[in-house]
């Protein structure tokens, strides 16, 4: 069973166009996360729930929402996609924030 | 707030010679530190990681990592190398108990295990 999964792994797009990635994860964890992994490879965290809850909310451009309609689920709706959102973007979840985490396998966002 | 230093970008090895990563963190409150690695094209999986206790923290794949709280320092460690350990490796920090707290990462050191 895979712990933190994450759909699509591959997302090819052109600019201007609005998309989704979805995550959910089957650890019972109460936090997730989701990172944007530029292309040398730098990890920075965007946004994390704790129950449901927005807690961290780093700065990144309103074009990006994301949704957690439960603990188990948290999207990411990107708006108006830009060249520069191209990158790999990795969901995670913890059991308590700032422990340990667990990550999916990412989804790589190519905008053309 | 806190921050993770890996002073080495780029680290190449020949196969079964010992490798080292440093990484250096800097944190105002008592830190959870953990190191993991990225194989091409792969997710994050955790290597090892220190929450307290034993300073000296034993990982999966042969990995050690040892924790010095008076240099701020949490190297990784492998005796020797195997080609399959060619990959990305981050360090990261979480200050326990610290407002909004979150896993910061290191820039990442990447691995070349050579033949």
């Amino acid at each position: 069973d895979t712990a933190v999964s994450q759909t699509p792994k591959y997302l090819v797009t052109q600019m201007g166009n609005d998309k989704s990635i979805k995550c959910e994860q089957n650890l019972g964890h109460d936090t997730m996360y989701w990172y944007k992994q530029d292309s040398k490879k730098f990890l920075k965290i965007m946004f994390s729930y704790n129950n449901k809850e927005l807690i961290i909310n780093e700065t990144v451009p309103n074009r990006f929402s994301p949704k957690s309609p439960d603990k188990a689920h948290l999207n990411l709706h990107i708006n108006s996609l830009e060249l520069g959102d191209s990158a790999v973007y990795f969901c995670a979840s913890s059991h308590n924030l700032g422990t340990e985490a667990f990550f999916g396998q990412g989804t790589r966002l190519t905008v053309v | 707030a806190q921050s993770v230093t890996q002073l080495d970008s780029q680290v190449p090895v020949f196969e079964e010679a010992p490798v080292e990563l440093r990484c250096n963190y800097s944190s105002s409150v008592s830190v959870y530190l953990f190191w993991y690695v990225q194989y091409p094209n792969q997710g994050l999986q955790l290597l090892l990681k220190y929450l307290s206790g034993s300073t000296l923290v034993k990982g999966i794949n042969g990995f050690e990592a040892e924790f010095n709280k008076s240099q701020t320092s949490f190297h990784l460690r492998k005796p020797s190398v195997h080609i399959s350990d060619t990959a990305e490796y981050f360090c990261a920090v979480s200050g326990i108990k610290a407002a909004g707290n979150k896993l910061t990462f290191g820039g990442g050191t990447r691995v070349l295990v050579k033949p």
